[in-house]
């Protein structure tokens, strides 16, 4: 079955980090795009980061760059999101998503996990 | 960073009508514009890329049209299961950006 899994949210104080993942099954990993996307809640889309295939590119919203990094283990079909220096305004559920286009980056995404609820407050 | 408007607000609407969802764009995105549904306690789905084309296993009710700011997500026929939040998101340029959503209710 083609799926993704995110794991890792949880509840952290401001200032803290957290570890996201995302685990791919039912595709070739390796030739996809990846990207996560957060919903704070009650509100809309944000967009997080994106990485493509091989992991040599990389790119961050504003509002985490510097904070957070994205990274891919081909191997084990995961793709991560670490979180540092989180704040308040980080509480959100954080989806992974997958590029529609083999072997190639496009930015719109067919496939998208269930969503892992990261909750920041002291 | 590219500003993506959506409007209304909320759509209500009774089944069988005709759905006029509007994304206005900040500059200039060519074609390089998604459509998403999301509905309650679900993740977002595509159904529309490059302005036009319809995702695979996307009913044909669900139309895309525009170019350069002005985009437009048509369901010519509503149905009880649209109801959800469709978003649009621009991908011509980074950040990747999602309009604020519209919100479409049975009346």
């Amino acid at each position: 079955e083609v799926q993704l899994l995110e794991s890792g949210g949880g509840l952290v104080q401001p200032g803290g980090s957290l570890s996201l993942s995302c685990a791919a099954s039912g595709f070739t990993f390796s030739d996809y795009a990846m990207t996560w996307v957060r919903q704070a809640p009650g509100k809309g889309l944000e967009w997080v980061s994106a990485i493509t295939g091989s992991g040599s590119e990389t790119n961050y919203a504003d509002s985490v760059k510097g904070r957070f990094t994205i990274s891919r283990d081909n191997s084990k079909s995961t793709v991560y999101l670490q979180m540092n220096s989180l704040k308040v305004e980080d509480t959100a559920v954080y989806y992974c998503a997958k590029d529609w286009i083999v072997g190639a980056t496009n930015w719109y995404f067919d496939l998208w996990g269930r969503g892992t609820l990261v909750s920041i407050s002291s | 960073e590219i500003v993506l408007t959506q409007s209304p607000a909320t759509l209500s609407l009774s089944p069988g009508e005709r759905a006029t969802l509007s994304c206005t764009t900040s500059q200039n995105v060519l074609r390089y514009l998604a459509w998403y549904q999301q509905k309650p306690g679900q993740a977002p789905r595509l159904l529309i890329y490059d302005a036009s084309n319809r995702a695979a296993g996307i009913p044909a009710r669900f139309s895309g049209s525009g170019t350069g700011t002005d985009f437009t997500l048509t369901i010519s026929s509503l149905e009880p299961e649209d109801i959800a939040v469709y978003y649009c998101q621009q991908r011509i340029t980074w950040p990747l950006t999602f309009g604020g959503g519209t919100k479409v209710e049975i009346k």
